[in-house]
C-alpha cells in the first residue's frame, strides 16, 4: 500500500524567506501528485498537479518537482508571505482513481 | 471560475440515523470522488464514481456507504446507520477526465455523530 510521508510537520518562517516543503511515497508507480492548500476548517484548493512524465511544474511563487525513481516531490515557495500560511497536502494518484494524502505540512509566515 | 459545492455545512445527526451529504460538481466534469478526514488525520479516500457507477472504493466504503447522482447534477453520499466513528469532515471531488487529470475539491461537509 502507498505510504506518503510530509517533512516537516510543521514550519514557522518569517515574511520574505524561500522555503521548501517535502513530500515522500514509497510506491514510484504513480500516474501524477498534486498539491493542495488547506486553510482550517475549509476545503482543499489545488496548487499544482505534476503527472509522472514530467519533472517539474510552476504557477507564480509556487514551484514543485518530482523525482518518481526516488519517491519524492518538493514544494518550493519563493518570498513567502503571511498569506501562505495554511496546511500543505501532496497527494499521489495510484492506479484506478485513489488519492494517497500525506499528512500534511502545517506553514506560518510571520509578518 | 467554477467550484464544487457541498451541503450541509455542518451536519449534526444521533447514533444510528441515516444521512445525505451533497455535492453539486463543477457543470463539465465527470468523475466524482468522495474523501473524509478525521479531525488530526490524513484525508482518506471512500469511493470514485463515474459513467452512474462505482469505479473504485476503498476498505473504509462498507455497505453503509452508498452515493447516487439522482437528478444528474447532485452527487450524493449516503451513510444508512451513522456511527460515532464517522464523525468527520467529508469532501467531494470532481474531475474531467479520469488518470492524470486534477481532482477539485469542495469545501466539505463536517458530519458529527452524537
Amino acid at each position: 500500500k502507498q505510504e506518503v510521508t510530509q517533512i516537516p510537520a510543521a514550519l514557522s518562517v518569517p515574511e520574505g524567506e524561500n522555503l521548501v516543503l517535502n513530500c515522500s511515497f514509497t510506491d514510484s508507480a504513480i500516474y501524477n501528485l498534486q498539491w493542495f492548500r488547506q486553510d482550517p476548517g475549509k476545503g482543499l484548493t489545488s496548487l499544482l498537479l505534476i503527472q509522472s512524465s514530467q519533472r517539474e511544474q510552476t504557477s507564480g511563487r509556487l514551484n514543485a518537482s518530482l523525482d518518481k525513481s526516488s519517491g519524492r516531490s518538493t514544494l518550493y515557495i519563493a518570498a513567502s508571505q503571511p498569506g501562505d500560511s495554511a496546511t500543505y497536502l501532496c497527494a499521489v494518484r495510484v492506479t484506478g482513481n485513489q488519492f494517497y494524502f500525506g499528512t500534511g505540512t502545517s506553514l506560518t509566515v510571520i509578518p | 471560475e467554477p467550484e464544487v459545492t457541498q451541503t450541509p455545512s455542518h451536519q449534526v445527526t444521533q447514533m444510528g440515523q441515516e444521512v445525505i451529504l451533497r455535492c453539486v460538481p463543477i457543470s463539465n466534469h465527470l468523475y466524482f470522488y468522495w474523501y473524509r478526514q478525521i479531525l488530526g488525520q490524513k484525508v482518506e479516500f471512500l469511493v470514485s464514481f463515474y459513467n452512474n457507477e462505482i469505479s473504485e472504493k476503498s476498505e473504509i466504503f462498507d455497505d453503509q456507504f452508498s452515493v447516487e447522482r439522482p437528478d444528474g447534477s447532485n452527487f450524493t453520499l449516503k451513510i444508512r446507520s451513522t456511527k460515532l466513528e464517522d464523525s468527520a469532515m467529508y469532501f467531494c471531488a470532481t474531475g474531467l477526465a479520469g488518470l492524470g487529470n486534477e481532482q477539485f475539491f469542495g469545501p466539505g461537509t463536517r458530519l458529527t455523530v452524537l
